[in-house]
Formats: C-alpha cells, structure tokens, sequence
C-alpha cells in the first residue's frame, strides 16, 4: 500500500526551464511534507518542507505548492541547472504515533546544459 | 556536529553470511529509522525506534533485526544473508521540536552486495 504516490518516475529539462514534481497522499494525519534531494552516493538531504497550514513555500529557486483539500503537493524548480540533477523524494509524516515519514518512488531529474 | 554516521560504506557478504550495518547520530535525537533503498522504490522502512530500548518492525522487517542500547547508536543486524537483501541501507534520525515533526537527517548508506 503506497501511502504517498511520487511522479513522474524521471524527468528531463532543459536548462532555465521548470522542473514540476508531483505527489499525492491519502493519510489525513500527514502534517509534515518535506522534499529532499539525493546525489548518486549520498543519503538524502532536506531541501524544502512545507506545513499544511500554508498553501505555498518558497526558497529561492525552489518552491512548494499544497493543496490540502486535493491532498496533492509539488516541488517546482525555477530556472532549472544541471547541478540539479539529483533523485528528489517527496515525503509526508504524521502527527501522532511514531511519527514515521513515508515517502514517495523518488523522480531522477536529468537537467541537460 | 557529524550528524548521523553509517559503517560500512560498502560491504559484499556471500549468502548464509550474518553481518552488522552500524548508525550513530550525535544530535541527541530519539526517533531513529532504518530504511533500503532499491532502484525505483523509494525508501522501504525496516525497523524504527522512538528512544532507547524501543524499536519496532516497520514495513520490511524479514530478515533484520536491531536494537537500541542507547539514544546514540542503532545498529541494523542481518542474519542468514540472502541475494534479495542486496540493497542501500539508510539510517535516519529525526528531531521533534515543539511537539512538531521536523526533517530527517540521514547518514551516507551502506551498499550492500550478497552473492
């Protein structure tokens, strides 16, 4: 049962342009959604998060979008560079229990020069 | 800090082998997860723990076992090593602030081969 679904799989942009990750969830008790960014050889690192209490986060060049009400969220990278290129993982943790992040396949973004 | 540090970083165990993956975080944190990482599947949770002397089965536990002596260190224990546990393991640990869920910070894996 997959509890928070990631897509697309993989993703190829142009430099400059827009790279749109999607993911959607079906546990209402998720109130923590961050997105983290993994190098080939590297364990995943924080890039951004987001609380439901908001419907939109920005960190300069990368930007959360959520709509809770859909139970959908999206990483947007603006002006998309080929340090990019990563795998990028949503995620989403409850607010009770043993707090366990469950997260998305992953999406291996490519941003070619 | 050194945050969450993973030994070994690579390891080739021949099957019916027993070996253990060992995390330690200096951050203090007591939520610590061990998840495998396979290629298009995300991040498969295998064991947890919520403090010392805690720790509970997670989505894939077969095969693993673990323990938590201290809030430092969670060692992942594999016993009776099988080809399907040729994998990237990764351990995490979490802080929460205020009651409030916040990032988990992850160690660098250990790619694990079993022939």
């Amino acid at each position: 049962q997959q509890q928070v679904k990631q897509s697309p799989q993989s993703l190829i942009v142009q430099k400059g342009g827009i790279s749109i990750i999607n993911c959607a969830y079906e546990n209402t008790a998720f109130d923590y959604f961050p997105w983290y960014q993994q190098f080939p050889g590297k364990g995943p690192a924080l890039l951004i998060a987001i609380r439901p209490d908001v419907s939109e986060k920005k960190e300069g060049r990368f930007t959360i979008s959520f709509n809770k009400s859909a139970k959908q969220f999206s990483l947007h990278i603006m002006d998309s560079q080929p340090g990019d290129s990563a795998t990028y993982f949503c995620a989403a943790s409850p607010a009770g229990g043993s707090y366990i992040p469950t997260f998305g396949r992953g999406t291996s973004l490519i941003v070619h020069p | 800090n050194a945050g969450v540090t993973q030994t070994p970083k690579f390891r080739i165990l021949k099957i019916g082998q027993s070996m253990t993956l060992q995390c330690t975080q200096d951050m203090n944190h007591n939520y610590m997860y061990w998840y495998r990482q396979d290629p298009g599947m995300g991040l498969k949770l295998i064991y947890y723990s919520v403090g010392a002397g805690i720790t509970d089965k997670g989505e894939v536990p077969n095969g693993y076992n673990v323990s938590r002596s201290t809030t430092e260190d969670f060692p992942l224990r594999l016993e009776l090593a099988a080809p399907s546990q040729t994998s990237v393991y990764f351990c995490a640990s979490i802080d929460r602030i205020q009651g409030m869920n916040t990032e988990a910070f992850f160690g660098q894996g250990t790619r694990l081969t079993v022939v």
